[in-house]
């Protein structure tokens, strides 16, 4: 069954450096999302993007952040100055369209921020 | 702000019994709901849905049951296997402005053998 990947399983970073975490969504989709869950809080929503753009960000998605879908596969989060409190597991989702459609989630990257 | 409110924190049963698992929602604007099991170190895993359309979805040992005037839904596993043994979010969206997924903060199932 095709699946989402994500890479790396786990990134240690120190705080103001940046991360990318990257992302292979299932390859027939077209909505893509990234999700991060703090130790025991819940899974928050990030940011959706569709036909090369932003459909919808939350709050927590600030100018430090920023999303790319540099080729036709990859999909990836970037944190440019990195924060104490990012430290968190970020999931990655891709559906294959939108509505009454699940989204399927990859295994989560576990970021460390130092 | 919690949209989607899964108020037990955890649940245990005897295998073969019934699981219920609770959910209860405050948005009216949400029209698609969700359920997720992620065991520890993995992503979420897609379960089952329901629109609200309907008022039960039943795949196999899982049944989703929605309760649109009590803005309630419940998920209901028989017979409940250890195996089913993992965190079960809950999970809704709506259309325009509510359609990101909105998750719950979870509930441990624990099955005993």
């Amino acid at each position: 069954e095709p699946e989402v990947t994500q890479t790396p399983s786990h990134q240690v970073t120190q705080m103001g450096q940046e991360v990318i975490l990257r992302c292979v969504p299932i390859s027939n989709h077209l909505y893509f999302y990234w999700y991060r869950q703090i130790l025991g809080q819940k899974v928050e929503f990030l940011v959706s993007f569709y036909n090369n753009e932003i459909s919808e960000k939350s709050e927590i998605f600030d100018d430090q952040f920023s999303v790319e879908r540099p080729d036709g596969s990859n999909f990836t989060l970037k944190i440019r100055s990195t924060k104490l409190e990012d430290s968190a597991m970020y999931f990655c989702a891709s559906a294959n369209r939108e509505g009454n459609s699940p989204l399927h989630f990859g295994n989560g990257t576990r970021l460390t921020v130092t | 702000d919690q949209q989607v409110k899964q108020n037990s924190p955890s649940l245990s049963v005897q295998e073969g019994r019934i699981s219920i698992l609770n959910c209860d929602y405050t948005n009216s604007m949400f029209d698609y709901f969700l359920w997720y099991k992620k065991y520890p170190a993995e992503g979420p895993t897609f379960l089952i849905s329901i629109s609200s359309i309907k008022d039960k979805n039943e795949d196999g040992r899982f049944t989703v049951f929605l309760n649109k005037s009590a803005k309630h839904l419940s998920l209901h596993i028989v017979p409940s296997q250890p195996g089913d043994s993992a965190v079960y979010f809950c999970a809704a969206r709506g259309t325009g402005a509510n359609s990101k997924l909105t998750f719950g903060k979870g509930i441990t199932l624990s099955v005993r053998p």
